[in-house]
């Protein structure tokens, strides 16, 4: 079974820009979320989506948001780039929804997102 | 809210010695625990998980983890390292509910020397 996959796997943005990372989960897995990681920050949750539903939210302004489609891909976004989005966007994807008891999560390689 | 704290960030041993991780959150209800593990240029990985049971969990590689609810602990602790060990080391928790988000511990980085 292919595990998650994202792409692009590194991006170079400027400031003001707006930016979408894409996740395609193991197959058959319905949640996605996604998170941000950073040297001082760590691992945060960004936002986790079921059945095309966005379930949970993370502490993030409302630059950054999300979609999934019907086939459980998923899509970030993020507008209006700063210097401070410079980090490493990790997807993940497990069979049921954050908190029941099929949620175990199957990270992706992640997106390392460069602003200047 | 719930958070979770790993005391130890950097932790250096030789191979051989035994390894305890530390894991603390702070949650008032039930909750799901995770150890992830990423080594050196690879993503992260599921070491092991407790959702209800026996509290000593065991996970890939030799690793395990005891969960003392009164102590709000989820250790992770190996016998004997190996050099193939070193890596960064992450807890997390969720709410048992199907509502709340995994919330992951700063990581603590394990390097061990042959």
């Amino acid at each position: 079974k292919a595990g998650v996959t994202q792409t692009p796997r590194y991006l170079i943005k400027t400031r003001g820009q707006q930016v979408t990372l894409s996740c395609s989960p193991i197959s058959g897995h319905r949640s996605v979320s996604w998170y941000q990681q950073t040297p001082g920050q760590g691992l945060q949750f960004l936002f986790e989506y079921f059945s095309e539903t966005q379930r949970n939210k993370g502490n993030f302004p409302g630059r950054f948001s999300g979609r999934q489609f019907s086939n459980s891909r998923s899509e970030m976004n993020v507008s209006t780039l700063e210097l401070g989005d410079s980090a490493l966007y990790l997807c993940a994807s497990s069979p049921g929804p954050l908190g029941g008891p099929g949620d175990e999560q199957f990270f992706g390689p992640g997106t390392r997102l460069t602003v200047l | 809210a719930q958070s979770v704290s790993q005391h130890n960030h950097h932790v250096i041993l030789s191979e051989a010695a035994s390894l305890e991780l530390g894991c603390n959150y702070s949650y008032g209800g039930t909750v799901n625990l995770f150890w992830y593990v990423q080594y050196p240029g690879q993503h992260l990985q599921l070491l092991l998980k407790y959702f209800s049971g026996d509290p000593l969990v065991k996970g890939i590689k030799g690793f395990e983890a005891e969960f003392i609810k009164s102590k709000f602990s989820f250790n992770l602790r190996k016998p004997s390292v190996q050099w193939s060990d070193t890596a960064e080391y992450f807890c997390a928790v969720n709410g048992a509910d199907n509502t709340d988000k995994l919330i992951f511990g700063t990581g603590t980085r394990l390097q061990v020397f042959p």
